[in-house]
């Protein structure tokens, strides 16, 4: 089975932009989960789909959004960018959600905001 | 590659010897949880899981233990290799007031020396 892909892989945006992230699961997994990982506040959970629907959601801002199609795919925006925006946004999938279901990571797409 | 963490603490170990990495986690309501390794460059990738109902879980050269008492977790990793240098995270699942989440330790690098 192929993992979870994140499209693109590296990225650089001027403040004030917009972004769109990309993450394929690995097949059959209906529950996408994102995060944001930077050296000062580690992994931090921003929000998780299953079948469409944003079923949770972390202490991020509005500028921060996502969606899911009805493939699993999701696409994760984050509008009018900030130099603190610049981290390793990582997709992570799992068969169902809630509670015990092992998470399978992509590589992450490294955003610098300039 | 990316710095997971630039002022993570550092677990150094002679090749060959037994590492032990500890976490401590936050919520004792958590029901599940799980060890990552990841390396430079790639995101976390799983190694180890285990429930809130059980004690020890053994797999291939690594051992979880969970103490609840403290909320104490540890990953044991037998004749550490070259290979297992990378940065280890561990994360706690909990469900909660109609939700759940991953909640993720600052995590632990480790070195292994030859």
């Amino acid at each position: 089975k192929a993992g979870v892909t994140q499209t693109p892989r590296y990225l650089i945006k001027t403040r004030g932009q917009q972004v769109t992230l990309s993450c394929s699961p690995i097949s059959g997994h209906r529950s996408v989960s994102w995060y944001q990982q930077t050296p000062g506040q580690g992994l931090q959970f921003l929000f998780e789909y299953f079948s469409e629907t944003q079923r949770n959601k972390g202490n991020f801002p509005g500028r921060f959004s996502g969606r899911q199609f009805s493939n699993s795919r999701s696409e994760m925006n984050v509008s009018t960018l900030e130099l603190g925006d610049s981290a390793l946004y990582l997709c992570a999938s799992s068969p169902l959600a809630g509670v015990g279901y092992e998470q399978y990571f992509g590589p992450g797409t490294r955003l610098t905001v300039t | 590659g990316e710095s997971v963490g630039l002022h993570l603490p550092t677990l150094s170990v002679q090749e060959g010897d037994n590492s032990i990495i500890n976490c401590a986690y936050s919520n004792s309501a958590s029901d599940y949880f799980i060890w990552y390794k990841q390396e430079s460059g790639k995101g976390p990738q799983f190694i180890i899981d285990i429930r809130s109902n059980m004690d020890k879980r053994q797999g291939q050269r690594v051992t979880v233990l969970l103490n609840k008492t403290v909320k104490h977790l540890s990953l044991q990793i037998a004749a550490t290799q070259p290979g297992d240098s990378a940065v280890y995270f561990c994360a706690e699942n909990s469900f909660g007031s109609g939700t759940y989440k991953y909640i993720f330790g600052t995590g632990t690098r480790l070195k292994v020396l030859a």
